[in-house]
């Protein structure tokens, strides 16, 4: 059974870089059939896209996002990365890592991770 | 690209049926069969109910339901029961500059 689980800092400050880490249990990353995304979700309000990647490098962003965002995988590890930079209080969100559907068809989200949060305040 | 539209809540008893609309456009819901939904309880992660407008994961009730009519995509939920409570998102692929965008959520409350 494929399980997903984010980890990271829960508290960032103001200006510095967020960073967490989806580690994936019961699959592989590297998979070439699926794609891994990331959803954030600030608190009280709806979920937001932020970024989707293949293991080979295919990445497709935010562009709300995209200048701050780095997403990267490490199949030693079967984890996949969420760098963001300069972050502020409108960062503030649980985030969800999830695979992101199949090569070809990247329609939906299954399963979540059980997200975490974080707050960016100094 | 703004999010998709939903209504912010819908009500119903229980054993009544309900539907949740998601209005795009033809960038978006209108134009591909790629609307998916996610059923989402308080302090927990989402979870697909249906994707590509009408499929049903193995697993998910058959009281959830998925369809499209032009711009707008629907789920319904039949036989109404208390733990049908939730949030519930719709998500589409988009050809604007934002590939892929949520819906803006709507709150089920069973009466």
């Amino acid at each position: 059974q494929l399980q997903l689980q984010e980890s990271g800092p829960g508290l960032v400050k103001p200006s510095e870089t967020l960073s967490l880490t989806c580690t994936v249990s019961g699959g592989s990353i590297s998979s070439s059939t699926y794609y891994w995304g990331w959803i954030r979700q600030p608190p009280g309000k709806g979920l937001e896209w932020i970024g989707t990647m293949h293991y080979s490098g295919s990445t497709f962003y935010n562009p709300s996002l995209k200048s701050r965002l780095i997403i990267s995988t490490d199949t030693s590890r079967n984890q996949l990365s969420l760098q963001l930079r300069s972050v502020t209080a409108a960062d503030t969100a649980v985030y969800y890592c999830a695979r992101h559907g199949v090569v070809g068809a990247l329609t939906w989200f299954d399963p979540w991770g059980q997200g975490t949060l974080v707050t960016v305040s100094s | 690209q703004s999010a998709l539209t939903q209504p912010a809540s819908v009500s119903g008893s229980p054993g009544q049926s309900i539907t949740i609309s998601c209005t795009g456009t033809t960038s978006d819901v209108g134009g591909y069969n790629y609307v998916s939904w996610y059923q989402q309880h308080p302090g927990k992660a989402p979870k697909l109910m249906i994707y590509e407008v009408s499929n049903r994961p193995s697993g998910v009730s058959n009281r959830f339901s998925g369809s499209k009519s032009g711009n707008t995509a629907s789920l319904t939920i039949s036989g109404l029961q208390a733990e049908d409570e939730a949030d519930y998102y719709c998500f589409s692929y988009t050809s604007s500059n934002t590939p892929y965008v949520f819906g803006t959520g709507t709150k089920v409350t069973v009466l």
